[in-house]
């Protein structure tokens, strides 16, 4: 069973730009969580989505976004780029029964100069 | 709100040593808790997890029992390898309708040397 995917796997972006990471979750699994990783912060939640909805959502600024589509698939969109996003950003996804349990990606690492 | 504590790290041993990485949290109700593992370049793979008090999650030699009492999850390992250097953390997930959510420690990086 393929796990997580995430892509692409690093990117440079410039600030002011947008940006857009995609994750394909373990198949079957219906649920995607996305994290943010820095040396500061470490992990931060950013949102879930499940079954196309946003089911909770963390403390971060309306730039981050995020939609789920109906084959479970997400991405997650950062506009107006900081150089503070830059970060390993982390999806992680779980079956529809009801448990904390998250299978990460290895993530999508983002460095804004 | 939510939180998790890990010890500060980095922790430095020998390999055989006993290790042990603390972690309390504070959160309401009756969380559950985990061990999450990265390897340097990679995501998180869970390592072990329990989901209600007196349980104990093991996995790899990997132990830690979850303490209502002391709100503690420390994670303990007999005999550590060179290939157990990685970034350890502790995690709890709150439930609910959070059951995607979870709020980590700061992680503890280890180092094992042969």
């Amino acid at each position: 069973k393929a796990g997580v995917t995430q892509t692409p796997r690093y990117l440079i972006k410039t600030r002011g730009q947008q940006v857009t990471l995609s994750c394909s979750p373990i198949s079957g699994h219906r649920s995607v969580s996305w994290y943010q990783q820095t040396p500061g912060q470490g992990l931060q939640f950013l949102f879930e989505y499940f079954s196309e909805t946003q089911r909770n959502k963390g403390n971060f600024p309306g730039r981050f976004s995020g939609r789920q589509f109906s084959n479970s698939r997400s991405e997650m969109n950062v506009s107006t780029l900081e150089l503070g996003d830059s970060a390993l950003y982390l999806c992680a996804s779980r079956t529809s029964v009801n448990t904390g349990e998250l299978f990460f990606g290895e993530g999508s690492r983002l460095t804004v100069l | 709100g939510d939180s998790v504590t890990q010890m500060e790290g980095p922790v430095t041993l020998s390999e055989e040593a006993f290790l042990t990485i603390n972690c309390t949290y504070t959160a309401t109700g009756y969380p559950s808790l985990f061990w999450y593992v990265q390897y340097p370049g990679e995501g998180l793979q869970l390592l072990l997890k329990a989901t209600k008090a007196d349980d104990k999650g093991s996995n790899k030699g990997f132990e830690a029992t979850y303490r209502k009492e002391t709100t503690s999850f420390h994670l303990e390992k007999g005999s550590v390898q060179v290939s157990d250097s990685a970034v350890y953390f502790c995690a709890l997930n709150a439930g609910g309708t959070s059951y995607g959510k979870l709020t980590f420690g700061q992680g503890t990086i280890l180092t094992v040397h042969p």
